[in-house]
């Protein structure tokens, strides 16, 4: 069965600081592993995806994720964050057999200034 | 193309009425999700449905719930006899199947208010 556990529920950070968001997977085969952005009200935004190439993904808005099979984790990271970074974040799991996407229950990313 | 369009954006239904959620998919699309997104919850899985077809409805409620794709038209996400524990957003993604390469594109949401 697949799974998604992002391990932190909140995340606040100041202005030009890194971001790190962290993702768990559980999977039985390779999968295709997905981060969203939600702004306010709004709806889901691809910020990027891994399919097997690359293990590190680069993404909109200076994100990025690296897959790491051994750690079983794909975690988001930001060199510098920016006001406009805030927002919820959610980890994807799909393996395409299932035909499902699985969502983590999300990280709420707060920056101050 | 406009994307997966949602509407209503908002929609307000009294406790036993009946709520109607359309979702338009992406031009050449022929695959639909819907998820809903309870306060301050994640997405959770409700519905997967191809033109036509219903391939998984594990996460939809066995009552008052139910979900249809046509041939031609929009999906339809219909709660009947709505309770106040439905208030929610509901998203709608679609996506044509491309294998591991398979992306979803969701829409901006229904935001559900059972009063």
């Amino acid at each position: 069965a697949q799974s998604v556990t992002q391990l932190d529920s909140h995340v606040s950070v100041s202005e030009g600081t890194p971001v790190l968001l962290r993702c768990n997977y559980s999977s039985s085969y390779s999968p295709s592993l997905f981060w969203y952005v939600q702004h306010p009200n709004k709806g889901l935004q691809l910020l990027l995806k891994y399919t097997s190439a690359a293990t590190l993904v680069k993404g909109i808005n200076g994100f990025e994720a690296e897959f790491k099979k051994s750690e079983t984790s794909f975690h988001l990271t930001k060199p510098s964050a920016h006001m406009s970074d805030a927002a919820e974040y959610f980890c994807v799991v799909n393996h395409y057999n299932t035909d499902k996407l699985i969502f983590g229950t999300g990280t709420r990313l707060q920056v101050f200034p | 193309n406009a994307g997966v369009m949602q509407n209503p954006r908002h929609l307000v239904r009294r406790r036993g009425q009946e709520a109607r959620l359309r979702c338009s998919p992406m031009k050449g699309h022929s695959h639909v999700y819907w998820y809903r997104q309870l306060p301050e919850e994640g997405l959770k899985f409700m519905v997967y449905l191809q033109k036509e077809n219903i391939i998984d409805e594990s996460g939809m409620p066995k009552e008052r719930f139910s979900a249809e794709f046509p041939k031609e038209g929009p999906s339809i996400l219909r709660i009947q006899q709505v309770v106040r524990g439905d208030s929610a957003a509901y998203f709608c993604a679609s996506f044509t199947f491309e294998g591991l390469n398979t992306e979803a594109f969701f829409g901006q949401g229904t935001r559900l208010t059972v009063v």
